[in-house]
């Protein structure tokens, strides 16, 4: 079974543009969710999709969005980039369940400059 | 807020070397889940604990869950090489429905 995988893995921008992450989850898993990793920070959850419906938010501001298709192909997107938004970004994909395990892929280091 | 912390954060020993890692909330979790993540990669899953009390080993690391489930320790005998990365813990089940992750703990062990 293929993983979750993420596309781009790197990705450079400059302060005020906007960027848009995919991710592909694990054939037969419905939910998505985003996380931002930061030294400082740790991991900090986004938000989760399930069946193309956000289920779950954290606490970003609204230049964070996301969606997810019928296929459960997710995508986020970040609009007016500033320097603090450079972070690798992991997309994980899980089956239902309160103690089901995320699967994570392997990331999307974004560098703001 | 749920909080997690690990600690410690860093953790650089000899190979051979007996360690734990401590994962505390004054939450109680449904489970708590152990993840390793190694650089370029993103968290790979180790071993989930759902019974208050419960230990599981998986070779030389073993996992235990607190009796009133809002705490996680993470030991490793003999640690070597190859167990260097971020060790996190995560927990599920909790009142705001997501996991939560703790800060991690980054664990290098030396030849």
């Amino acid at each position: 079974k293929a993983g979750v995988t993420q596309t781009p893995r790197y990705l450079i921008k400059t302060r005020g543009q906007q960027v848009t992450l995919s991710c592909s989850p694990i054939s037969g898993h419905r939910s998505v969710s985003w996380y931002q990793q930061t030294p400082g920070q740790g991991l900090q959850f986004l938000f989760e999709y399930f069946s193309e419906t956000q289920r779950n938010k954290g606490n970003f501001p609204g230049r964070f969005s996301g969606r997810q298709f019928s296929n459960s192909r997710s995508e986020m997107n970040v609009s007016t980039l500033e320097l603090g938004d450079s972070a690798l970004y992991l997309c994980a994909s899980s089956v239902p369940g309160l103690n089901s395990p995320l699967h994570f892929g392997n990331g999307t280091r974004l560098t703001v400059t | 807020t749920q909080l997690l912390e690990q600690s410690p954060q860093f953790l650089s020993i000899q190979e051979g070397e007996n360690l734990t890692v401590y994962c505390n909330s004054s939450s109680v979790f449904s489970s708590l889940q152990w993840y390793r993540q190694e650089p370029g990669e993103g968290p790979v899953l180790l071993v989930t604990v759902v019974t208050g009390g419960e230990v599981k080993k998986l070779k030389r690391l073993t996992f235990q869950f607190g009796d009133a489930r809002k705490d996680s320790s993470l030991h490793i005998t003999a640690a070597q090489p190859g167990d260097t990365g971020l060790y996190l813990c995560a927990g599920a089940g909790g009142n705001t429905g997501k996991l939560i992750f703790g800060q991690g703990t980054t664990l290098q062990v030396k030849p």
